[in-house]
């Protein structure tokens, strides 16, 4: 069975200091992922996705992801976490098929102190 | 340009009402989803629409929930007789394209509270 896990429900950083968010997958496909953010009452917004061209993704507001299929992952990391990073995370994996057939995992959510 | 607009923002349910979210997904989008996100968890697909036609309604979770988008544009989501296990933020989500690795625009959700 296809799932998701994101491995820190919470992770808290200094603002100026590296971040990552990790995520798993599990498939028997190859899969296209996805990063989402969702800032407080707010939608959910696109980060960046891969899809089978360059493992190392790059997205907006300075964040990358690396896919790496020996280890099914693809943790999101930034160099220098800002204040106006503090959000919830989303690691997304689609397994292709039905355009409904997304997963997301539980979320991890970012706190940037100052 | 305008997003994904959703309506009401907050809604506020006896438990046996009936309740109709509405979603205006970006004009000339061909794909709309719904999801569902219970406190503290991540989205999950309710159902899915190309145009006009429900595709997918494989995660709607009971016979009391219903979707339609008659004229391929606007959606609702019909809750019969609200428990209070529908209390959650449903997610409307717009694509632009088929394809299952297009990019979603959502919006900023309908918050469901069932008393």
């Amino acid at each position: 069975a296809q799932s998701v896990t994101q491995l820190d429900s919470h992770v808290s950083v200094s603002e100026g200091t590296p971040v990552l968010l990790r995520c798993n997958y599990s498939s028997s496909y190859s899969p296209s992922l996805f990063w989402y953010v969702q800032h407080p009452n707010k939608g959910l917004q696109l980060l960046l996705k891969y899809t089978s061209a360059a493992t190392l993704v790059k997205g907006i507001n300075g964040f990358e992801a690396e896919f790496k299929k020996s280890e099914t992952s693809f943790h999101l990391t930034k160099p220098s976490a800002h204040m106006s990073d503090a959000a919830e995370y989303f690691c997304v994996v689609s397994f292709g098929g039905s355009q409904g057939n997304l997963i997301f995992g539980k979320g991890t959510k970012l706190s940037v102190k100052p | 340009g305008a997003g994904v607009s959703q309506s009401p923002r907050y809604k506020v349910a006896k438990r046996g009402q009936d309740v109709a979210l509405r979603c205006d997904p970006i004009s000339g989008h061909v794909s709309l989803f719904w999801y569902q996100q219970a406190l503290g968890q991540g989205p999950e697909f309710l159902t899915y629409f190309q145009n006009e036609a429900q595709l997918d309604k494989s995660g709607l979770p009971s016979d009391r929930f219903f979707a339609e988008r008659p004229e391929g544009s606007v959606s609702t989501l019909k809750i019969q007789r609200t428990q209070q296990e529908d209390s959650a933020v449903y997610l409307c989500a717009s694509s632009s394209r088929q394809g299952y690795n297009s990019p979603l625009h959502f919006g900023n959700g309908t918050r469901l509270t069932v008393t």
